[in-house]
């Protein structure tokens, strides 16, 4: 059975200050990785996706993350945080296969003026 | 394009009483989740369902029951409330083949139980 780790329950930062999300995850065949972010009282919506392909998946609002199979992670970063950031954010593995995806318990991203 | 729409948002129950959940989507998706989420404990599948006409347990299904008699309505059910069951509840739905594979949620239902 899969599982995901994400490493760090709170993370405090300034604004324009650069973060790393850490995520990793155990699973023995191929994976599915997604990053999902919630933002106060708001239900999840879809960050970013790895499928297949390229290791390296942008957001549209300037996160990125790298698929890094021999480490078995998938880091979330942006190099310049914003206010409007501040919001959990969940790590997802998905196994080719299986009809559930499984959810990390979530880092929470405080931005701070 | 509503998506995925959960009914109610807020509820406030008696230990005892029971409810009903009802989510609700759009895109034609096979796959739909009910989930729970608490503080520092993320989501955890309580049920789901793979088409209509199908469920399946999921990680915490005790004290819940769930219905899919449409593919486009996911049904959740509280027989007999319980304040452990003070919680968020969120929906999901996904295609699960391809490129597709991603879930979309609906806005949550605040449950409380007292």
């Amino acid at each position: 059975a899969q599982s995901v780790t994400q490493l760090d329950s709170q993370v405090p930062v300034f604004e324009e200050a650069p973060v790393e999300l850490r995520c990793n995850y155990s699973s023995s065949v191929s994976v599915y990785l997604f990053w999902y972010v919630q933002y106060p009282n708001q239900g999840l919506q879809l960050l970013l996706k790895y499928l297949s392909g390229s290791t390296l998946v942008e957001s549209i609002n300037g996160f990125e993350a790298e698929f890094n199979k021999s480490q078995t992670s998938f880091h979330l970063r942006k190099p310049s945080v914003h206010i409007s950031d501040t919001a959990e954010y969940f790590c997802v593995v998905d196994v080719g296969g299986s009809y559930i995806p499984t959810f990390g318990r979530g880092t929470s991203l405080i931005v701070h003026p | 394009n509503a998506g995925v729409t959960q009914t109610p948002k807020f509820r406030v129950l008696k230990t005892g009483q029971s409810m009903t959940l009802l989510c609700a989507q759009d895109m034609n998706h096979e796959y739909m989740y009910w989930y729970r989420q608490d503080p520092g404990m993320g989501l955890r599948l309580i049920h789901y369902s793979v088409g209509e006409g199908t469920t399946a347990k999921g990680e915490v299904p005790d004290g819940y029951n769930v219905s899919r008699l449409k593919k486009q309505n996911f049904l959740l059910g509280l027989e007999s409330a319980a304040p452990s069951q003070t919680s968020v509840y969120f929906c999901a739905s996904s295609f699960r083949t391809g490129r597709l594979r991603e879930a979309f949620f609906g806005q949550g239902t605040r449950l409380t139980v007292v």
